[in-house]
């Protein structure tokens, strides 16, 4: 079975653009999470998705946002890029409620 | 609130030799969930092992055993024999029961195995 898939794998952006990363699940697991990765605050929770709703969102501002389709894979948007986004971003997923869940590789984002 | 502590950074040892990650965790659930996921330089977390807090057996596959001690909070990971193909770092991670959408990490041990 296919693991959890993470497009693109690197990205380069400037301050202020916005930029979109993609997550595709493991084949017949519903929900999606994703975690913000920095040297200096570690692995932080940003928002969990399940059947194409935003179940819980961490701390993070109003930029940072996402969405579910219909076939579980999952998109995070982040807008007005600042130099602290700069970070790798995980997705992981899992089958029901009380399930493990199993990380992408990641997408390394580097805001200049 | 839930918080999960690895207090060793960094742990350099010589292939072959045995060594033990530290978990400490701290949280208010009678029912949660404890794991290890390993990231090799590529980034990607890879899942050790998973363990509910009912359970407090002591699990071994292969060269990997777990010691979970909830008198202690511990849930602490041991390597025998390592090899260099185990360096990567090391993350303990905790959910709790009714927010098991959300791991909460501790800070990760980065291990080196020195040939």
């Amino acid at each position: 079975k296919a693991g959890v898939t993470q497009t693109p794998r690197y990205l380069i952006k400037t301050r202020g653009q916005q930029v979109t990363l993609s997550c595709s699940p493991i084949s017949g697991h519903r929900s999606v999470s994703w975690y913000q990765q920095t040297p200096g605050q570690g692995l932080q929770f940003l928002f969990e998705y399940f059947s194409e709703t935003q179940r819980n969102k961490g701390n993070f501002p109003g930029r940072f946002s996402g969405r579910q389709f219909s076939n579980s894979r999952s998109e995070m948007n982040v807008s007005t890029l600042e130099l602290g986004d700069s970070a790798l971003y995980l997705c992981a997923s899992r089958r029901g409620e009380r399930e493990t869940q199993y990380f992408g590789p990641g997408t390394r984002l580097l805001v200049l | 609130a839930q918080k999960v502590t690895q207090a060793q950074t960094e742990i350099s040892v010589v292939e072959k030799e045995d060594v033990t990650l530290d978990c400490v965790y701290e949280t208010r659930d009678t029912t949660y969930y404890l794991f290890w996921y390993k990231q090799p330089p590529s980034g990607e977390l890879v899942f050790l092992i998973r363990r509910n807090s009912f359970d407090e057996q002591n699990e071994i596959s292969g060269r990997y055993s777990w010691n979970f001690q909830k008198s202690t909070s511990s849930f602490n990971f041991t390597i025998t024999a390592s090899q260099v193909v185990d360096s990567a770092v090391y993350f303990c991670a905790l959910s709790e029961q009714g927010s098991n959408y959300k791991l909460t990490f501790g800070k990760g041990t980065l291990l080196t195995v020195n040939p």
